[in-house]
């Protein structure tokens, strides 16, 4: 089993929703938590990072971590076209750690 | 900044071949990742580098893998011999000390016949 779980998808919704992404993991040692989009053809870029538990908010996107029940969550709201994406989530115990990725969520918001 | 450069973008060979994928990092970035993508497995980390020492190369799936950092402009990842069951994208990423933010390339579209 891999430490870092998440729903391969594909995820259709209409433009205007609201997207929830999910990951849940099992190494209670996480604590550094980071969302990535990756469009087709192109490498991962850095969407989100969060430290602990908690939300944090970057204008349609809102990144949650529960640590407790070890589950962290990407929302964008008011979803667009050019969302269509891979979301991958990824985390590490400590900074200079290597990151350990989920498989990546689908995402396609059509017109 | 032109980002971290990998070339080339696109590979194709035959099996038992050599291959050699080259990354360079963002000047200034003291870590490098190899990752390798499919389908199947996600992206997965095969090697890292702190100023151009290997760290943990558990993730290299067997011998035929090596990668190298001869300074802190340049890496290489070699297969010999490839085989069909490495076609993948592969990614080289750097980032700085201290942080978490990982920059990624383009990736290298590997396919081995």
């Amino acid at each position: 089993q891999k430490e870092v779980e998440q729903d391969p998808g594909p995820l259709s919704v209409p433009e205007g929703a609201i997207v929830s992404l999910n990951c849940t993991y099992s190494n209670s040692a996480f604590q550094y938590f980071m969302w990535y989009r990756q469009y087709s053809r192109k490498g991962p870029e850095l969407l989100m990072y969060t430290y602990s538990s908690g939300n944090k908010e970057d204008g349609r996107f809102t990144a949650q971590v529960d640590k407790s029940s070890k589950y962290i969550s990407l929302f964008i709201r008011d979803s667009q076209p050019s969302d269509s994406a891979t979301y991958l989530c990824a985390m590490n115990k400590n900074s200079g750690y290597a990151l350990n990725f989920g498989k990546g969520t689908s995402l396609l918001v059509t017109p | 900044d032109a980002g971290v450069i990998q070339s080339p973008r696109h590979e194709v060979t035959e099996m038992g071949q050599e291959v050699t994928l080259r990354c360079k990092p963002i000047s200034g970035h003291d870590y490098l990742f190899w990752y390798r993508q499919t389908m199947m497995r996600g992206l997965e980390l095969l090697i890292y580098f702190n100023n151009n020492v290997p760290i943990d190369d558990s993730g290299m799936p067997e011998d035929r893998f090596s990668a190298k950092m001869p300074n802190a402009s340049f890496s290489t990842l070699k297969i010999q011999p490839s085989e069909p069951r490495d076609s993948a994208v592969y990614f080289c990423a750097s980032s700085g000390q201290g942080t978490d933010t990982q920059y990624f390339g383009p990736g290298t579209r590997l396919t081995v016949l």
